[in-house]
């Protein structure tokens, strides 16, 4: 199957700092989502990319499917980004997302 | 208010008991999963449904049974044969399988 890598596995960050999370898959993918999970928790869906380029507020996320990667851009970041950032991936002929291990983010004052 | 819906979100259960996990979906998705994690890890497909009355096994199903009888809910019974049970359940559902998928709050099950 699929494999999913992420990286860095973890990040400190100061308040207002930029940062780029990175998520290497080994197939072409039919779907890639990027979550956060809380403190809680609770996974939070940041971005449905399977491919191209999309932003929220402070985060955008770029896919570039040819090259099997995709990116998380976080800008300004602030203490509630702290938390799991997780990439999950499938193939057309899958059944299941496949999860990266994750990169832990903490955002420092 | 639209979402998944899982209960309990603590759950304490005797070894050699089962266990049974609820998730309730009201978006009117066709698929959905149950996910376990485990302390600083990703997430593992124990079962997946794509239709009513239909599931598989996924990568790490054993111990575990679940049933599809209404397209709203998926639960989880994890049984006595579960070796390590104590983990992080995750439900979640798509509106088909291999589309964009939505995840419940979780359940925090301790064996003690």
């Amino acid at each position: 199957g699929i494999q999913v890598e992420q990286s860095p596995p973890d990040l400190i960050l100061q308040e207002g700092a930029n940062s780029t999370l990175r998520c290497n898959f080994s197939d072409s993918v039919n779907n890639l989502q990027w979550f956060h999970q809380n403190p809680w928790g609770q996974l939070i869906n940041l971005f449905y990319i399977p491919s191209g380029t999309k932003q929220n507020g402070r985060l955008s996320a770029t896919t570039v499917a040819t090259e099997r990667y995709s990116l998380l851009y976080i800008s300004s970041s602030q203490t509630t980004d702290s938390g799991v950032y997780f990439c999950a991936a499938n193939t057309g002929t899958a059944s299941k997302l496949t999860f990266g291990t994750g990169t832990r983010l903490q955002v420092t004052l | 208010d639209g979402g998944i819906t899982q209960s309990p979100k603590y759950l304490f259960r005797k070894e050699g008991q089962n266990v049974t996990l609820s998730c309730e979906q009201n978006l009117n998705h066709d698929a959905m999963y149950w996910y376990r994690q485990d302390p600083g890890q990703g997430l593992r497909l124990i079962y997946y449904s794509q239709i009513v009355n239909d599931f598989q096994k996924g990568d790490i199903a054993e111990g575990y049974s679940v049933s599809r009888e209404k397209k709203e809910s998926f639960p989880l019974t994890v049984t006595s044969a579960q070796k390590n049970p104590t983990a992080f359940y995750l439900c979640a559902s798509s509106m088909r399988l291999n589309t964009e998928a939505f995840f419940g709050q979780g359940t925090r099950l301790t064996v003690v």
